[in-house]
């Protein structure tokens, strides 16, 4: 069956950088893009952008330019979401989600930054 | 940037009653690409309806959606229990901002 899993929950300092990790199996890897999606604490979701599972290819929406990076090591069917220079309103659960949008998505990953 | 309104933000029902919300994009949109999804606290989304009117696997025929252009609705025609959550609806990507059923 199809499964995205997530490495757990972070906390992190400001200005540090956390690397947030969704392990796709069930599925052939290269079939399907992911998405990342963003909740901050008691609100709605937003899309961050997606990136190619084929080429690597990122596609980032606008706000979630510049400190955010979107990666992968195919070798292992694993996407990755770099946050870089962390601040306390990048506080959220960050989840994965497969190009389809169709279930199941990644269980989301809580990074918490404070001092 | 397509903007995608919900209304209304919180919609307060009783069990056995029937729940219409409603989506709105700021310009006419495909339908292909216009989803539903409901979230109860501390699990990810699930997906309900893709296509503005198709039922993801698994989903109970009491979820319908509609719509085309830049109205769109999802309706339950009776609330269960396990009903009561937030509602998103989503465009090629972008969200809405989440209706929220509470009972």
């Amino acid at each position: 069956q199809v499964q995205l899993v997530q490495s757990g929950s972070e906390l992190k300092k400001p200005g540090a950088s956390v690397k947030v990790s969704c392990k796709a199996s069930g599925y052939i890897f290269t079939s399907y893009a992911i998405n990342w999606v963003r909740q901050a604490p008691g609100q709605g979701l937003e899309w961050m952008g997606w990136i190619n599972t084929n080429t690597g290819n990122p596609t980032y929406v606008q706000g979630f330019t510049g400190r955010f990076v979107f990666s992968l090591d195919s070798s292992v069917s694993t996407a990755y979401l770099q946050i870089s220079s962390l601040k306390a309103e990048d506080t959220a659960v960050y989840y994965c989600a497969r190009e389809d949008w169709s279930d199941p998505w990644g269980q989301g990953t809580l990074v918490t930054v404070s001092s | 940037e397509i903007v995608l309104t919900q209304s209304p933000g919180t919609l307060s029902l009783s069990p056995g009653e029937r729940a219409t919300l409603s989506c709105r994009a700021s310009q006419s949109v495909s339908s292909s690409y216009l989803a539903w999804y409901q979230q109860k606290p501390g699990q990810a989304p699930r997906l309900l309806i893709y296509g503005a009117s198709s039922r993801a696997t698994g989903i109970p025929d009491r979820f319908s959606g509609s719509g085309s252009g830049t109205d769109f609705t999802l309706t339950i025609s009776r609330l269960e229990p396990e009903d009561f959550a937030v509602y998103y609806c989503q465009q090629s990507g972008s969200f809405g901002q989440g209706t929220k059923v509470e009972i």
